[in-house]
This record gives C-alpha cells, structure tokens and sequence, in this order.
C-alpha cells in the first residue's frame, strides 16, 4: 500500500530537549516536504526536498533542521523545542512539480505538544 | 504574495442538500490546483488537480471547477460521510511549495 509514515503520532516534551519526529515514504517520491498545521494559519510549509541532499527552507523554517540521507527518509529534527512550537505536523511527498502527476501524499500527522 | 482564501469557514448541510465552497486564489502564474479532504486527525487527502481555466473533474458526489480567480467545489446530494474540511491549495509556477487556504468545515446533518 502506498503511504507516508509518520512518527509518532503524538509527543509531549519539555522545552529545550531534542526531538526527531520520522517520515518514510515507500513511493519512490522525489518530493518531500514539512508543514505544520495551526488552528487559523492553515497548512504552512517548514523545510522541504527536492531529491536526496537537496534541502530548502519554506515559510516557517525556524527553529527546525531537516536531512534527506535517503530518498525515502526525511525526518524532521527540534533542536531545542519551545511552546510555540506545539502544533500539528503532517510530512508529503510526492513526485515534485515539474510536470505529470504532482498530487502530494501526507502522513497521518504528529500532534506535538511542548510544556 | 501567492494567497488562497476559501468561503464559508464551516458549511452545515442536510444530507441531499447540495452546495459549493469557494476558493479564490491570487498567483504568480498557476502552475496547479489542488483540493484536499481532511478528516479529524488525519491527513489531508488527494481529491483533485485543476491546471487551466475552464476545466471540471468529478468524483462522486464532488465536481471541481477552476476559473481564473477562483475554484469552486460543487457538493451534489451530499451524504454524512462526506462532513470533513475541504482544503484548496495552489501551486506557482516554478515554485516548489503548496499553499493552502484555512479550509471549509463541512458538517451533512443526517
């Protein structure tokens, strides 16, 4: 079955420590992008790839890191979480804008919380 | 700036009673665009890909069709399982992002 997983799906953590929240996708999607989803801002892009070590930032990339080591991997890193940071996450992918089909897949969403 | 505005925030329906939601985008040239159904705490998921004025896609009880201002989302004989928000999202040309509107809140009342 194709799909983006996501992991975990709910976390609770203190301010200031780590976290890597995990997305695969068994597609072979070249596309893989962040966002985070927040009650009146919608769905808001943090990082995104475009192909294994090809990364850039989106619209709210602050305060987060992201790696693409391997095409189907693109796990999200908080270096040093804050509240403002407590929010819905979803990973996508897809086979990338350039032509053809270019629906993304999103994963089941990681529910962060940050006390 | 690209920009999606969806009307109404949130849309209560008796089942069978059919209706539209609204998407008016500003672009710097439309490469796509999308509508997503999101269920609570899922992800949103893939219904339609609109590229050029004038075009239509069904599915279902779902037909979407694009202008060049705005996206409409035509709900027929809607039924409860159709109740979830409705996202729309556009696509620049050369851009390599999404963005999204704030959705629609379906509710179909039984």
């Amino acid at each position: 079955e194709a799909q983006v997983t996501q992991n975990p799906r709910y976390l609770i953590t203190v301010t200031g420590k780590k976290l890597t929240v995990t997305c695969s996708q068994n597609m072979n999607h070249e596309y893989m992008s962040w966002y985070r989803q927040d009650p009146g801002l919608g769905l808001r892009q943090i990082y995104y790839s475009m192909n294994v070590e090809v990364t850039d930032k989106g619209d709210v990339p602050e305060g987060y890191k992201v790696s693409r080591k391997e095409k189907r991997n693109f796990p999200l890193i908080l270096e040093s979480p804050s509240p403002n940071q407590t929010s819905l996450y979803f990973c996508a992918s897809s086979f990338g804008f350039r032509g053809g089909n270019t629906e993304a897949f999103f994963g089941q969403g990681t529910r962060l919380t940050v006390v | 700036e690209d920009q999606v505005t969806q009307s109404p925030e949130a849309l209560r329906l008796q089942e069978g009673e059919s209706s539209s939601l609204n998407c008016s985008y500003t672009v710097s040239g439309l490469r796509g665009l999308f509508w997503y159904r999101q269920d609570p705490g899922k992800g949103p998921e893939f219904l339609f890909t609109l590229y050029s004025a004038g075009e239509e896609k069904e599915k279902e009880r779902l037909k979407a069709t694009l202008t060049k201002k705005e996206s409409f989302l035509h709900i027929t004989a809607p039924k409860p399982e159709d109740s979830a928000t409705y996202l729309c999202a556009v696509q620049a040309r050369g851009a390599q992002k999404l963005v999204f509107g704030q959705g629609t809140r379906l509710t179909i009342n039984p």
